[in-house]
């Protein structure tokens, strides 16, 4: 168990829909990363944020938003879903004391139907 | 931007064996972390070893290690005594000790263990 948290772990819903996904870092981290994987594909970088501000954005699309709340829990917002969009969104946090390593959640699994 | 390189996608090994995993970085930073992920089947991301760029020492963890040639911008995995549960994916990733601390993954390596 990494100690970061992430719902739902499935998530089915119809084009065009929108959700969001939760995380919430391990105790005392205060950064937040996500991730899209798609089948067979290595990790995309979304974005990332520190402390409650947003500190770096990869690919991420403008249908997609996310933040980081006071309690350092995160949400990633996906909105005008595309069938393209289906792929396990993974959520890591790192930066508690001397380990710098992320530490990754199970993932959440979306399929867009 | 640091770039990190896996040139095998995929590599075999028989069990028992020793398999050694390539990973190249780019980066013009002095201070830095490199790590290896696994990705099992469950496509849970686990965290196999870290190593500390001013650390002349290679990582070990238990049949798991490192040769981190820094001059090179190497920093390959030596997997010793293989087993059926390495077969996985795996990830190189470096840590940025600057700029927000972000991360960079490479695309990966599927690791198949052939009893």
């Amino acid at each position: 168990d990494s100690g970061v948290t992430q719902t739902p772990k499935h998530l089915i819903t119809a084009t065009g829909q929108r959700v969001t996904l939760r995380c919430s870092p391990r105790s005392g981290d205060l950064s937040v990363y996500w991730y899209q994987q798609s089948l067979d594909q290595g990790l995309q970088f979304l974005i990332q944020y520190y402390n409650g501000e947003e500190r770096a954005k990869g690919n991420i699309l403008e249908r997609f938003s996310a933040q980081q709340f006071p309690d350092l829990h995160s949400e990633l917002n996906l909105s005008s879903l595309e069938l393209g969009d289906s792929a396990l969104y993974f959520c890591a946090s790192s930066g508690r004391g001397t380990t710098p390593e992320q530490y990754f959640g199970p993932g959440t699994r979306l399929t867009v139907t | 931007a640091q770039t990190v390189t896996q040139s095998q996608p995929e590599m075999s090994v028989q069990e028992a064996e020793t398999v050694t995993l390539s990973c190249t970085y780019d980066t013009s930073e002095s201070d830095y972390y490199l790590f290896w992920y696994k990705q099992p089947p469950s496509r849970q991301m686990i965290l196999v070893i870290r190593q500390e760029a001013y650390k002349q020492q290679n990582a070990t963890e238990n049949r798991f290690s490192v040769n981190f040639q820094k001059a090179a911008k190497s920093f390959s995995l030596k997997i010793s005594d293989s087993q059926l549960g390495d077969a996985a994916m795996y990830f190189c990733a470096y840590r940025t000790e600057f700029t927000g601390n972000q991360f960079y993954f490479g695309t990966g390596t599927s690791l198949t263990v052939i009893p």
